[in-house]
């Protein structure tokens, strides 16, 4: 059963608004979670993470933003530029364990 | 640094034969991990080192895998015999630490099993 959970296969945003990506956890044990980029042909890259004691983390135009109670975190793009145009991965992790649980992924278009 | 260096980039092999995927993690990371990118699956963790000791092969989907880390530079994914069913993208990644820090990937290998 996948632990952590990216429903939207794929999202397709117009250049300059916001990129919304979703991601569902169901194991209240994990405490660290991280976003992965990934182009085609190329391996996933770290994109920001956010430690379980925080609600929410910037990094320029890049936000994540968990609601622990809904085990659900939230990655937020703005503004979408074409570069943007990749599969997000979510991914989660606790504290006693050294792997990283990943998600499908959500495929983004960013449409000029 | 160059990075985690993986080999081959592209495989195509006939079912039931070998398939050796090698990898080169980044110098001084201490943790190795195999994963597998499937669209039904996502990206799957197949089995993890630390300092050149599997910790967790759980992810091994069955006996037909298996890998190695003879040194602290270089380790094997070998799938024999390898089956249609195997054709995915395979990972390396690397890092000093995986708890907090990112882990660095390489950019796999895809394998078509015909």
């Amino acid at each position: 059963d996948q632990q952590v959970k990216q429903n939207s296969p794929s999202l397709s945003v117009q250049e300059g608004r916001i990129s919304i990506l979703n991601c569902d956890y169901t194991n209240s044990m994990f405490d660290y979670f991280l976003w992965y980029k990934k182009y085609p042909a190329e391996g996933p890259t770290f994109l920001i993470s956010i430690s379980s004691i925080k609600d929410k983390n910037e990094d320029g135009r890049f936000t994540v933003f968990l609601n622990k109670s809904a085990k659900h975190l939230s990655l937020h793009i703005v503004p979408s530029q074409p570069g943007d145009s990749a599969v997000y991965f979510c991914a989660a992790n606790m504290n006693r364990d050294d792997k990283i649980i990943f998600g499908k992924g959500t495929r983004l278009h960013i449409l000029p | 640094d160059a990075g985690v260096i993986q080999s081959p980039r592209h495989e195509v092999t006939e079912m039931g034969q070998e398939v050796t995927l090698r990898c080169k993690p980044i110098s001084g990371h201490d943790y190795l991990f195999w994963y597998r990118q499937t669209m039904m699956r996502g990206l799957e963790l197949l089995i993890y080192f630390n300092n050149n000791v599997p910790i967790d092969d759980s992810g091994m989907p069955e006996d037909r895998f298996s890998a190695k880390m003879p040194n602290a530079s270089f380790s094997t994914l070998k799938i024999q015999p390898s089956e249609p069913r195997d054709s995915a993208v395979y990972f390396c990644a690397s890092s000093l630490t995986p708890k907090r820090d990112e882990q660095f990937f390489g950019p796999g290998t895809r394998l078509t099993v015909l």
